[in-house]
């Protein structure tokens, strides 16, 4: 398993600003990702961290709008840009160790719940 | 990717085994099944995965269907910090990636 920590836990932010959060894991892991989960929602995935290169954005997701770095095994930001309202979401960083040919568990933090107004 | 279907909601009594289904009829060979579940404001948190076989842990059960289209979540003794929202994901080993659905949620009755 993991243990994952994300700062901050949350944050009311106005709009047209950006925030960074970010995600530290106990341990190296092969991937990190980051998830949106609007109110009332579930989870969506924003992208996958890669480190050392650029992170893998789902379809709806762009690095514009959502810079990610990894610069090492353990530790992970994912910056929202230019925040609106639209972007109040909770923020979710997961990981998992990736086994070859095993199940990809992955581990989820705890989350930062971003209001923007 | 594979697809999940199950119930939006489901109600037990304290005490009492409670079964969450999940269908998946599109599930190939390779794709493990894995149950989390997200407790209020909190993140998604592992419970069990299987692949064919039954599997047992301290949390919970996991039976797979034998043509594996379908599995089922068991909790032995429902408490009320089972209430939850109860997610089905199916995953291929080696691409990573979750499809969250709607997942179940729990509510637990004392």
């Amino acid at each position: 398993s993991a243990v994952i920590s994300q700062k901050p836990s949350r944050d009311i932010c106005q709009r047209g600003t950006s925030l960074t959060i970010q995600c530290q894991v106990d341990s190296q892991v092969t991937m990190m990702f980051w998830y949106r989960q609007q109110p009332g929602q579930s989870l969506t995935l924003i992208a996958t961290a890669n480190q050392g290169s650029e992170a893998t954005y789902e379809s709806g997701f762009v690095i514009d709008k959502f810079p990610i770095s990894r610069p090492n095994l353990t530790f992970s930001t994912l910056t929202v840009s230019n925040m609106s309202p639209e972007d109040s979401s909770i923020y979710l960083c997961s990981v998992t160790k990736g086994l070859a040919g095993g199940p990809d568990t992955q581990y989820f933090g705890p989350g930062t719940r971003l209001t923007v107004l | 990717d594979a697809k999940t279907t199950q119930p939006n909601s489901m109600e037990s009594n304290e005490e009492e085994p409670v079964h969450l289904p999940c269908n998946h009829s599109t599930i190939s060979g390779t794709d493990y099944i894995h149950w989390y579940r997200q407790l209020p404001s909190q993140g998604p948190e592992y419970v069990i995965h299987g692949l064919t076989s039954n599997v047992n842990n301290r949390m919970a059960s996991l039976a797979i269907a034998e043509d594996r289209k379908s599995s089922t979540l068991i909790l032995h003794r429902a408490t009320l910090r089972d209430a939850a929202v109860y997610y089905c994901i199916l995953t291929t080993s080696g691409t990573y990636k979750y499809i969250f659905g709607t997942g179940t949620r729990l509510k637990v009755l004392a």
